[in-house]
């Protein structure tokens, strides 16, 4: 089993829609979480960490279920400029303490 | 504010050639890490660096040799390229290992023949 699972997609919505995805982890000792945003060609660059009580930045909301061992991201009211591919970032406990794992991303398509 | 730079941004390689990839970053940053990417497989860690003067293996390390010149450059070398190493490699740093934003640079294509 992979680390870190994610969905690879492609999720295509219309603008205006709702979409979550989610990231498993294996790691019960796993410390810390983020989502990352890819777009094409490009490096990926930090979306926002993930929080034990979840968090919200805009459109944007993020959480964490530690039993289950996963997060999500939910995007709201979704743009055009959200296309990209969404990557799911786990910063590991005990012996992966210090990498940071990713998953293998989720395609996101926003489409008129 | 530069960032994180790598050089070359592309190269293509006959396979058994050697190569490395250069990293310098100017945030004061004490992490390095080197990532390929392959459709479908997302980042995987080949190695990374917590501080300077220290490098451990990450995912996959195989066919690859690393080092921390100083606190700003880390850089990744192949001794023997082959096709399996085609990838888009990420150098990033952060500021200690334990925090999450990495910073990457813009990334490496490589091709081996």
């Amino acid at each position: 089993r992979k680390e870190v699972e994610q969905d690879p997609g492609p999720f295509n919505v219309p603008e205006g829609a709702t979409v979550a995805f989610n990231c498993t982890y294996s790691n019960s000792a796993s410390q810390s979480f983020f989502w990352y945003r890819q777009d094409c060609r490009k490096e990926p660059k930090l979306l926002m960490s993930v929080y034990s009580s979840g968090n919200e930045d805009g459109r944007f909301t993020a959480q964490l279920n530690r039993a289950s061992q996963y997060i999500s991201l939910l995007i709201r009211d979704s743009k055009l400029s959200d296309s990209a591919t969404y990557l799911c970032a786990v910063n590991g406990g005990g012996t992966s303490y210090g990498k940071l794992t990713f998953g293998q991303g989720t395609i996101l398509t926003v489409h008129p | 504010n530069a960032g994180v730079t790598q050089t070359p941004k592309f190269q293509v390689l006959k396979t058994g050639q050697s190569m490395t990839l250069q990293c310098a970053q100017d945030m004061n940053h004490n992490s390095m890490y080197w990532y390929r990417q392959d459709p479908g497989m997302g980042l995987r860690l080949i190695y990374y660096s917590a501080s300077e003067g220290t490098t451990d293996k990450g995912e996959v390390p195989n066919g690859y040799n690393v080092s921390r010149l100083n606190k700003r450059e880390f850089s990744l070398r192949l001794e023997s390229a082959a096709p399996s190493q085609t990838s888009v490699y990420f150098c990033a740093s952060n500021r200690a290992s334990n925090t999450g934003e990495l910073f990457f640079g813009e990334g490496s294509r490589l091709t081996v023949l």
